[in-house]
This record gives C-alpha cells, structure tokens and sequence, in this order.
C-alpha cells in the first residue's frame, strides 16, 4: 500500500514570497506523484504530475515540484506567489497496478498582502 | 465539452435514511471513481469502475455503501441506513485511456452530505 504526507497543514506566506510545500510518500513499487488543488468553494484540479523522465516538472501558472527517488519526496515550489495562489493543495499517488489515487492530508497555503 | 457533474450539490438527511448521489463523468471517459473528502479522514478512494469490469470496491468503509454504473456512463452511489459519520463531501471522478495509471482524473464538484 501507498501513503502520502504532507507535513505542514497551514503555510501563510506574503505576497511575492517563495513557498515550498513539503510532500513525502511512501511505496513498495514504483509511483506516479501529482499534485491537485482546491480553490475555496470549487472543486480539486489538476496542478501538475510525475510519470517518468525528466524528475521536474512544471505547471502554466508558476508551480514546480522535484521528483526525488532517493528521498521519496515531491515538493511544491513557487518563486513568488500571488494572493490568488490562496488555496488548499494536495499530493497524491498512485500505482502501475493502483489507479486510485492515494492523497495527503492537505496544505492550506494562504497568500498574505 | 462538459465536465464532471455530481447531484444534489447539498444533501441533508436524517440518521437511519438511504440516500442517492449521482455522478455524471465526462463523456468518453471509461474511468469513474467515487472519493470522499472529510475533516477527519481528508481525501479517501471509494471505488473505482473501468469499462465493464467487475469495479475495485477496496474503498468502501462498509456494506452500507454500494454504487452501481449503468451503461458505463452515469454511476450512483448509495448509502443506507446513514449515520452521522457518513457526513462528508463525496467527490466523483473520471478519466480516459482506460483509466491507465498516471492519466488526469477530472473531478466534479462533490455532494456536500450532512447526516443529523
């Protein structure tokens, strides 16, 4: 079985700041990592996903996240974050033979003016 | 075209009732998963329904819970004899390709259920 932890549950952060969300996973076999998003009062989408190659990846509006296999890690990164970044952000895996996905608990990134 | 679409939006019912959620996946999608999303237990996988294989129902937290997909499209989830803790947004899922590991699942916009 797979399991996820996202190891702070409230970052508030000033605008323009960078913010690191911290993600750690753990499994048996080889995973495919993603992080959703979940605006207030709407519904998770996608931000960005590991598959396979290159062990960094990015989304159109800024957010990157490193695939490290040796730490088993997949944090979110933003060089400068704007206040419409507020939002509840989730990372999850799944698995070649798992296709549910399996989700942290949850980091509530709040963007201070 | 459209996306995932899930109804009521808000469900509240009384302890002991039966209810009935919908979900709508995107059309063409031949994988449909049902998660719920609580204060307590955050994001969980229900069960999951691939074309017209028999669905993974590893999710599910008891027999109280059931969920059928008719003509590999809409899918229903019921719960019987609801108790409080079954309150919780219940979030429904589609994605394409057969739902291969690593394809985007698309979410709706979650039944809010509130059991008193």
């Amino acid at each position: 079985a797979q399991s996820v932890t996202q190891l702070d549950s409230q970052v508030p952060v000033f605008e323009e700041a960078p913010v690191e969300l911290r993600c750690n996973y753990s499994s048996s076999v080889s995973v495919y990592l993603f992080w959703y998003v979940q605006y207030p009062n709407q519904g998770l989408q996608l931000l960005l996903k590991y598959l396979s190659g290159s062990t960094l990846v990015e989304s159109i509006n800024g957010f990157e996240a490193e695939f490290n296999k040796s730490q088993t890690s997949f944090h979110l990164r933003k060089p400068s974050v704007h206040i419409s970044d507020t939002a509840e952000y989730f990372c999850a895996v799944s698995t070649r033979s798992a296709r549910q996905l399996t989700f942290g608990s949850g980091t509530q990134l709040t963007v201070l003016p | 075209g459209a996306g995932v679409s899930q109804s009521p939006s808000n469900k509240v019912t009384e302890k002991g009732k039966d209810v009935e959620l919908r979900c709508d996946p995107i059309s063409g999608h031949t994988a449909l998963y049902w998660y719920r999303q609580s204060l307590g237990q955050g994001l969980e996988f229900l069960i999951y329904f691939q074309g017209n294989s028999a669905p993974d129902k590893s999710g599910l937290p008891s027999d109280r819970f059931s969920a059928e997909r008719t003509g590999g499209s809409v899918s229903t989830l019921t719960i019987q004899r609801t108790q409080q803790e079954d309150s919780a947004v219940y979030l429904c899922a589609s994605s394409s390709r057969k739902g291969a590991s690593g394809d985007e699942q698309y979410f709706g916009p979650g039944t809010r259920l509130t059991v008193t």
